[in-house]
């Protein structure tokens, strides 16, 4: 059964950058977009970035936008999540999972997720 | 800035029937919006019950539903189970890339 795997996650102080990175395994991961979504503590669910198949494309939520880059790596079945002037409200859970998006059937989805990894950014 | 909303929290008996919806801030919510929806206990990661307003995803049981309920989408289940006991959370797709959480609700089973 295919898995998302998570990393790079830790304790970082305010302004801090840190890299997140989501290996897949067991799936196929190419052909779809994939994205990141974060759950800060005892909070509910919020959509970081999403990114292309090929990397074409990038969109963030308004909490990412100038400070978050999403990319992937084709080649390593890999995305990442790189994070810079980190915050206390980036403290949470951040999870990747893979993107079903097909606008001939309409639906957009996320079908396989990984178990997260946690940031705490705290002086 | 567009906001979709859920019920902060529902509660259910054991056996019964509920319906969560999930609305926006402004406009109705149709199928053009792609809602899917997605179960999670604490300290788990989610998992997707409900995409394309009313396909179920493998694997889960058909008291899940999905539908449009006048301008928001629905999820009802039918028959509740003690575990449904979870937070719920409904995803739209606005479009240009943006697919956003609703704020969730909490379900009580009792």
């Amino acid at each position: 059964e295919g898995q998302m795997v998570e990393s790079g996650g830790g304790f970082v102080q305010p302004g801090g950058s840190l890299r997140l990175s989501c290996a897949a395994s067991g799936i196929t991961f190419t052909s779809f977009w994939m994205t990141w979504v974060r759950q800060a503590p005892g909070k509910g669910l919020e959509w970081v970035a999403n990114i292309k198949s090929d990397g074409s494309g990038t969109y963030y939520g308004d909490s990412a936008k100038g400070r978050f880059t999403i990319s992937r790596d084709n080649a390593k079945n890999s995305v990442y999540l790189q994070m810079n002037s980190l915050r206390a409200e980036d403290t949470a859970v951040y999870y990747c999972a893979r993107v079903r998006l097909d606008y001939s059937k309409g639906y957009y989805y996320m079908d396989v997720w990984g178990r997260g990894t946690t940031v705490t950014v705290s002086s | 800035q567009t906001v979709v909303t859920q019920e902060p929290s529902f509660s259910v008996s054991p056996g019964g029937t509920v319906t969560l919806t999930c609305g926006l801030s402004s406009g109705s919510v149709s199928t053009s919006f792609y809602p899917s929806w997605y179960q999670q206990t604490p300290g788990q990661a989610p998992r997707t019950l409900i995409y394309s307003t009313n396909t179920r995803s493998s694997g889960v049981p058909d008291r899940f539903s999905g539908s449009i309920l006048g301008n928001k989408a629905a999820l009802t289940i039918t028959g509740a189970h003690l575990d449904d006991e979870s937070d719920y959370y409904c995803v739209l797709y606005l479009g240009t890339g943006m697919g956003v959480f609703g704020g969730g609700t909490k379900l009580t089973v009792l």
